[in-house]
């Protein structure tokens, strides 16, 4: 399996501008986990889908920033208007069941976002 | 709210110096405690998973322990190659949601 894809790598953008991160989780895992991970602030969860469904929304910072998962094998994270404070690297995780058997989080690489 | 503190932030060993990392813990019923290693620009790896005081789960140079308050990573005869932060996550029951800390960063110099 190729594991779970995330693009862009990296973005670099304008404050105000709208910004889109993309994952593909693992075929077969039926639960999806955003997390932005700063230096200041580590990893923090925004926000978990199981079944493609929202289930824990509370770490999404305000409305500037929204998540979607129109299927099972696609979800992106957008934030319009993006703003300097925004810039971290975001990292999408997929696993079976939320990861309630082993914890087991397969993460991918990470979309690093900086803001001008 | 669960809330998850790792010590020391930086780590550097010298290769064959053995040390532990610490991850103390507060969660309102702990479901679980799990270890992940991140590379410089890699996500997250996951290594173990520990579930009750008293508990180890070993892998190569690594081992893991955990308290009704915290967990061990002990490592063993460090290499080089063991240099990366190693994060710390809990699982409240309940939850299928993880509470991570911020990590340690260790270096290991041959």
């Amino acid at each position: 399996d190729a594991g779970v894809i995330q693009s862009p790598r990296h973005e670099v953008t304008e404050m105000g501008q709208e910004v889109t991160l993309r994952c593909k989780p693992i075929s077969g895992h039926n639960s999806l986990f955003w997390y932005r991970q700063t230096m200041m602030r580590g990893l923090e969860l925004l926000i978990y889908f199981n079944n493609n469904v929202p289930i824990d929304d509370s770490g999404m910072p305000e409305d500037r920033f929204s998540a979607k998962m129109p299927n099972a094998s696609f979800s992106t994270l957008k934030i319009q208007p993006s703003e300097p404070r925004d810039s971290a690297v975001y990292f999408c995780a997929s696993s079976l069941s939320g990861g309630a058997n082993t914890g087991e989080l397969f993460f991918g690489e990470g979309s690093r976002l900086t803001v001008l | 709210e669960d809330q998850v503190t790792q010590s020391p932030e930086a780590l550097r060993l010298q290769e064959g110096e053995s040390s532990s990392l610490n991850c103390s813990y507060t969660v309102s019923g702990l479901r679980g405690l799990f270890w992940y290693r991140q590379d410089p620009g890699k996500g997250p790896e996951f290594l173990f998973t520990l579930y009750s005081a008293g508990e180890e789960k070993e892998k190569e140079r690594l081992k893991a322990t955990l308290t009704k308050k915290e967990s061990f990573l002990h490592i063993t005869a460090p290499k080089p190659e063991d240099s990366a932060t190693y994060l710390c996550a809990v699982q409240a029951k309940g939850y299928s949601t993880l509470t991570f800390g911020k990590g340690t960063m260790l270096l290991v110099s041959p």
